[in-house]
């Protein structure tokens, strides 16, 4: 069936690093594909996503790549900062509808 | 606020009881999901509505779940005689009618605690 890998955390920077977290997925057809985020005490929201190979999802600096490829959408940023500490999760969304997720990967951002 | 609101935010049970979830999505949102979110995991999906009608269903989904959408608006979870490992968080969302791409917009969770 349909999923979704992503590296594990937690993942540690000092603000203004480079930040990668890794995703692959593994899926019949052509999904679209999502990045969400939990920040503490919050729920989940969306943050970036793309809906076919090659578009970039971007925002609040983030990108991402659908990579059919490599079966990719790893997620990017050039300088983070202290407030971008979350959980960061990749989802696939099939034909369903329904959002299939990664573990989650946790990101902690030092100033 | 016009978001998804789920109620109870938390809920402690002991191992048998029987306990209920309510969701009530963003209005005019047709499209309704639950999932279930483990410590130190991703949410899994659990059920989908599409205004009253339940279109999916998963095989986490056992005998003693249930889900409703009566009127299409907002939903239920029940859990029948819980078991310790029916504790997690219990997340919904919902979208908004037309393209299936559609954004899921998250409430903020019932944590559920069996003891």
């Amino acid at each position: 069936g349909d999923s979704v890998t992503q590296m594990e955390g937690p993942v540690t920077l000092s603000e203004e690093a480079f930040l990668t977290i890794n995703c692959t997925y593994t899926a019949t057809g052509y999904p679209s594909l999502f990045w969400y985020v939990q920040y503490p005490g919050e729920g989940l929201q969306l943050l970036l996503k793309a809906t076919k190979a090659d578009d970039k999802g971007s925002n609040k600096g983030f990108e991402a790549t659908y990579r059919k490829e490599t079966t990719s959408f790893h997620l990017e940023k050039g300088s983070v900062q202290v407030s971008d500490s979350a959980v960061y999760f990749c989802a696939l969304r099939n034909q369903g509808g329904k959002l299939i997720f990664g573990q989650g990967t946790e990101l902690s951002v030092k100033p | 606020d016009t978001g998804v609101s789920q109620d109870p935010r938390h809920k402690i049970t002991k191992r048998g009881q029987n306990v209920t979830f309510r969701c009530d999505p963003i209005s005019e949102h047709n499209r309704l999901y639950w999932y279930r979110q483990t410590l130190g995991q991703g949410p899994e999906f659990l059920t989908y509505f599409q205004n009253e009608a339940q279109l999916e269903k998963s095989r986490l989904l056992s005998d003693r779940f249930s889900a409703e959408r009566p009127k299409g608006s907002f939903s239920t979870l029940e859990i029948q005689r819980t078991e310790q490992g029916d504790s997690a968080m219990y997340l919904c969302a919902s979208s908004p009618p037309g393209l299936a791409d559609n954004e899921q917009f998250f409430g903020p969770g019932t944590r559920l605690t069996v003891l």
